[in-house]
């Protein structure tokens, strides 16, 4: 069974940093990865998606990676600002469709 | 383009009582699945329609049922609620739907008392 690990829970960092999140995946037969954040009581809104086959994508300050064969993907966000902050999701999706499986999230605070 | 419309927003219900969810999907999306969200459990998958027919199936009881229609807007259904039932229930939209960047809703909030 496929299990998705988010590193770190929380994370508050001052403005303008440059910070990364992390996700693990056990099960390294997947199809895609996809990042997404989500504000409070709100829905997702999807960020990058990397397909297996791909080591990295990037959208404006935000690069995010792919090592497939180790489990690992890193989401990069370079000069944070206030309006960074939310809950950022990984899932991963297998070919047989049944599903994404999201981690728990990192709940990022980016104090102005 | 209109973005995936999930109503009502809200809803309270009592244990025992059916609950019936509508999802909208974005204008050419054939592809809508469902999750539910709680903070213990986080997002987990319930299931995935496309042209009208249910394609994949998560981890849930019976109890929840769904349903798509032709023009592709979908509802889901939970019956004999229970109190873990309370929870966020999001859908999702894509074209194709495997593979594929998802598109969802605000979530439809739902409370057990």
């Amino acid at each position: 069974k496929q299990e998705v690990t988010q590193i770190p829970a929380a994370l508050s960092v001052p403005e303008g940093e440059n910070l990364v999140l992390n996700c693990s995946f056990t099960d390294s037969a997947i199809y895609n990865l996809q990042w997404f954040r989500q504000d409070p009581g709100k829905g997702l809104t999807s960020l990058l998606l990397i397909q297996s086959s791909q080591r990295e994508q990037t959208s404006g300050r935000l690069n995010a990676s792919l090592d497939k064969s180790s489990g690992r993907s890193t989401l990069y966000i370079a000069a944070s600002q206030p309006g960074d902050s939310a809950t950022y999701l990984c899932a991963v999706s297998r070919e047989t469709a049944d599903g994404l499986t999201f981690g728990k999230g990192t709940h990022l605070i980016i104090q102005p | 383009k209109a973005g995936v419309t999930q109503t009502p927003r809200y809803l309270i219900k009592t244990r025992g009582q059916q609950v019936t969810l509508s999802c909208s999907p974005i204008s050419g999306h054939r592809s809508v699945s469902w999750y539910q969200q709680t903070p213990g459990q986080g997002l987990q998958f319930l299931f995935e329609y496309f042209s009208e027919t249910q394609r994949n199936k998560g981890n849930f009881p019976g109890r929840f049922s769904g349903r798509q229609f032709s023009n592709s807007r979908s509802e889901m259904n939970v019956s004999t609620l229970e109190l873990g039932d309370s929870a966020l229930y999001l859908c999702a939209s894509s074209a194709q739907g495997v593979g594929e960047k998802l598109f969802f809703g605000s979530g439809t909030q739902l409370s057990v008392l």
